[in-house]
């Protein structure tokens, strides 16, 4: 299943609300997963089953579809959520395959 | 606190081999699937191997295999990646990653990462 991210890069200003596309090539029910990659840390597992928050994931994250169509949003954007984002489906395994990235910037 | 720390990460030539090592704690090691992922230089990420709890099923993707092997040892909480056959396509952060006690193939926990680089 291939995975496609958008966009790759985008730039916001702490406050501000964002999105992230992430689609599926073929039906993965909701088996996706969001990850938060930063500089210097471990990935971080932020949602999953498409809209599941782990815990430990501030409620101001949130992920949503089903199918083949996905999006994370984050809401009031804090200076800590600038970071690179990925999407991950596991509906059809191995191989699990992840999306290309998308970069969030502060503006 | 779970805690996944990778080790064994260099410069290695093409054609030779590695073995990366993962030292787990903070929890029951031998109650959970492990994996690597990597990723390359400027690249995303790319699921490179699974092991079973008891290391009796192992999964990779055409990319590796045949010339990585993954085994644990749940005595010493420790998860390990046999490199072989290493080409400059390996060259990545290799990471290793915990799939949750549910049986969905994603990845609750993450190391840090060790850097593999393939060249002459």
């Amino acid at each position: 299943v291939q995975m496609t991210q958008s966009p790759s890069y985008l730039a916001a200003s702490p406050g501000e609300s964002v999105s992230i596309s992430c689609k599926a090539s073929k039906s993965i029910s909701n088996n996706l997963a969001w990850y938060q990659e930063k500089p210097g840390k471990a990935n971080k597992l932020l949602i999953h089953s498409g809209s599941t928050l782990q815990s430990g994931t501030p409620s101001r994250f949130s992920g949503s579809g089903s199918g083949t169509d996905f999006t994370l949003t984050i809401r009031s954007l804090e200076s800590e959520d600038f970071a690179v984002y990925y999407c991950q489906q596991y509906n059809e395994y191995p191989p699990v395959t992840f999306g290309s990235g998308t970069k969030l910037e502060i503006k | 606190e779970v805690q996944l720390v990778e080790s064994g990460g260099g410069l290695v030539q093409p054609g030779r081999s590695l073995k990366l090592s993962c030292a787990a704690s903070g929890f029951t090691f031998s109650n959970y699937y492990m994996a690597w992922v990597r990723q390359a230089p400027k690249k995303g990420l790319e699921w490179v191997a699974t092991i079973s709890t008891s290391g009796s099923r192992t999964y990779y993707p055409d990319s590796v295999k045949g010339r990585f092997t993954i085994s644990r040892d749940n005595a010493k909480s420790s998860l390990y990646l046999q490199m072989n056959s290493l080409k400059s396509e390996d060259t990545a952060t290799y990471y290793c990653a915990r799939r949750p006690i549910t049986p969905y193939w994603y990845f609750d926990f993450w190391g840090p990462g060790t850097m593999v680089t393939v060249s002459s």
